[in-house]
């Protein structure tokens, strides 16, 4: 399985943009970049995915490098509530059941 | 809908007794999956089924560990006898597209 590099933590101030990086060099052309993360004692949560295009939805934004050796999470406005570990994680297409291998992720910390 | 409903929430037990986790997936999901989070090894997938059927159980410790999915709408992962190495949170999560998992509260096991 193809893996990820991130950065142990990150911090970030409160209402501040936060661009939480990914490296994947050994990623196949058809690996799906997904983002989980983990709030305090919580079960992890999606927050995105893409394959190739950039996507955003209503929690964050993915940027996907040209190259596709590395992604960038953004989030736009960074709340105390995003303070989570967030996951970087690759995944086959052709695992359809969706089995997903978590790597040691990053602390994001958020300060008011 | 209720989300992934996980019980017990807590479990404290004796090494050497046996200990049943139970999961009930979000209703219409096709995939379940059980994962194990400690601080020294992070979060491990154990097993996962797909319409009911085992399709990767690899991440399974040893042969003290039991997973079962009867139907649809219910798994149970099973440890006999229990040693304090087992001593994780337990999560569960299922997936209708393999897109997107949605995970439950988790179990705290303690094992004494």
């Amino acid at each position: 399985d193809a893996k990820t590099t991130q950065p142990n933590s990150m911090e970030s101030n409160e209402e501040e943009p936060v661009h939480l990086p990914c490296n994947h060099s050994t990623i196949s052309g058809t690996d799906y970049i997904h983002w989980y993360r983990q709030l305090p004692s919580q079960g992890p949560e999606y927050v995105i995915h893409g394959l190739t295009s950039n996507v955003n939805n209503r929690m964050a934004s993915l940027a996907i490098a040209e190259d596709r050796k590395s992604s960038t999470l953004i989030l736009h406005r960074a709340t105390l509530r995003d303070a989570a570990v967030y996951y970087c994680i690759l995944r086959p297409y052709y695992n359809q059941g969706g089995k997903l291998i978590f790597g040691q992720g990053t602390e994001l910390s958020v300060k008011p | 809908d209720a989300g992934v409903i996980q019980s017990p929430r807590h479990e404290v037990t004796e090494m050497g007794q046996e200990v049943t986790l139970r999961c009930k997936p979000i209703s219409g999901h096709n995939s379940l999956f059980w994962y194990r989070q400690t601080m020294m090894r992070g979060l491990e997938l154990l097993i996962y089924f797909n319409n009911n059927v085992p399709i990767d159980d690899s991440g399974m410790p040893e042969d003290r560990f039991s997973a079962k999915m009867p139907n649809a709408s219910f798994s149970t992962l099973k440890i006999q006898p229990s040693e304090p190495r087992d001593s994780a949170v337990y999560f569960c999560a299922s997936s209708l597209d393999g897109n997107e998992q949605f995970f439950g509260p988790g179990t705290r096991l303690t094992v004494l």
